[in-house]
């Protein structure tokens, strides 16, 4: 089975930095991403993990640790366009498990 | 280049009717995702295509639900005898393989009434 954790809602300034922890348990692991969605809208892409170690990608970081099922989504220099539900996915067998989502507000 | 894209974007129908979601994934990728949204939830999977064949519908809640892709392009997905408790976002998704990184469409809003 899969269980994927995350906190429901955050509330940070323009410009700060936002960490988005997910934590995960999984049957099977192949790959663990992180995923964009605004109200209304798809989700969107933001970056992939699949070694432990921090990926990079612009204002945008992610962290993996498999060892302790262990993800965090990092948001710099954040803008009043980042206030979006922030999705952690793990992918087992082709599929992705999400976890419920995390809300971010962005207040100036 | 085109993304996914989903048609209707709502629809609002009667408890007990049938309808049909269509998919038109990005050109070229043979894996297609059925995906469904509940709200304040994340998408839950429902069935993988690879091409033309279903690879995995084990997500699929039960059988009034069911899902094509005839030429391993578009896919439809079936809903019979539809029931309140169905009404959610109907998202899919597609990716170049299996193993890849999955570009999702904006979804159907299905409200049963």
């Amino acid at each position: 089975g899969q269980n994927i954790d995350q906190p429901t809602e955050m509330t940070a300034t323009e410009g700060a930095i936002v960490q988005i922890n997910c934590t995960y348990q999984t049957s099977g692991f192949n790959g663990l991403f992180w995923y964009q969605q605004h109200a209304g809208e798809a989700p969107t892409f933001l970056s992939y993990n699949v070694l432990d170690g921090l990926e990079e990608k612009g204002r945008f970081s992610s962290f993996l640790s498999r060892s302790k099922g262990y993800s965090y989504l990092l948001l710099k220099e954040l803008q009043m366009k980042d206030s979006a539900s922030y999705l952690c996915a793990v992918r087992s067998n082709n599929r992705l498990a999400f976890g419920k989502g995390n809300q971010v507000v962005v207040i100036p | 280049g085109a993304g996914v894209s989903q048609t209707p974007s709502n629809k609002v129908t009667e408890k007990g009717k049938y309808v049909e979601l269509r998919c038109d994934p990005i050109s070229g990728h043979t894996a297609l995702y059925w995906y469904r949204q509940s709200l304040g939830q994340g998408p839950e999977f429902l069935i993988y295509f690879q091409g033309t064949g279903a690879a995995d519908d084990s997500g699929l809640p039960n059988d009034r639900f069911f899902a094509v892709r005839p030429e391993g392009s578009v896919s439809t997905l079936k809903i019979q005898r539809t029931e309140r408790g169905d009404s959610a976002v109907y998202l899919c998704a597609s990716s170049t393989s299996g193993t890849d990184t999955q570009y999702f469409g904006p979804g159907t809003r299905l409200t049963v009434l």
